[in-house]
């Protein structure tokens, strides 16, 4: 069974500043981690996600590094923007059947 | 673009009830997922379904059941509904073979909006 524990619970963060969100999982998987963005009253949205066989993956102002050998990985938010505001859901892959286990989530505030 | 549908936004249902909830996914994927989502918890996977007929009971299955008699379409319901089933309800699906290559991300799972369900 794959763990995932999700640091911080929540952050605040002021505009152009950089957001960090941590995750470190437990069993060696070899399918993607995917990061996950959501905002009150939606469904969690995909964001961006990465392989275990690269070290970082970069989207716009939002890049994952990876840490294979420490099982850690995270997302960082450049130039965080108030639209930012949203709970962060990291995932693991959870074994067999192509199941996710998540993090419990992080909520991010980004102040004007 | 990835759609998933849930059938309901809000609910509000008397304790003691049958509770249906469906989940409707465009994007001819195999697996289908339930969720619930309560603060502090994060997302508990309640059933799994990778074809169709085919179920799994996930991590918090008891008071649940659910139903997959076509590919894109998976309920969730509850038997009989008590105060503590009142969440928010997530469906989501994946891809399981994905596309071609290795490194496929057939385990990416696309979410619905969520069904918001109270049981009072």
């Amino acid at each position: 069974q794959q763990q995932v524990k999700q640091s911080p619970q929540s952050l605040i963060v002021q505009k152009g500043g950089i957001s960090i969100i941590n995750c470190a999982y437990e069993n060696t998987a070899f399918d993607y981690f995917p990061w996950y963005q959501q905002f009150p009253g939606k469904g969690p949205a995909l964001l961006i996600a990465i392989r275990p066989d690269v070290s970082e993956k970069k989207e716009g102002r939002f890049t994952i590094s990876f840490n294979k050998s420490a099982k850690q990985f995270s997302l960082h938010i450049m130039d965080s923007q108030p639209g930012d505001s949203a709970t962060y859901f990291c995932a693991a892959p959870g074994g067999s059947n192509y199941k996710l286990t998540f993090g419990k989530g992080t909520l991010l505030t980004v102040n004007p | 673009d990835v759609k998933v549908t849930q059938s309901s936004r809000y609910l509000v249902k008397r304790t003691g009830e049958k509770v249906f909830l469906e989940c409707v996914q465009d994007m001819d994927h195999e697996n289908m997922f339930w969720y619930r989502q309560d603060p502090g918890l994060g997302l508990r996977l309640i059933y799994f379904s990778y074809d169709v007929k085919m179920k799994e009971k996930g991590d918090i299955p008891e008071g649940y059941s659910v139903s997959r008699e076509k590919k894109e379409r998976f309920s969730l319901i509850l038997e009989s509904a008590s105060t503590n089933q009142t969440s928010m309800y997530l469906c989501a699906s994946s891809n399981q073979l994905g596309t071609s290559g290795n490194w496929a991300p057939k385990n990416i799972q696309y979410f619905g909006a969520g069904t918001r369900l109270s049981v009072l």
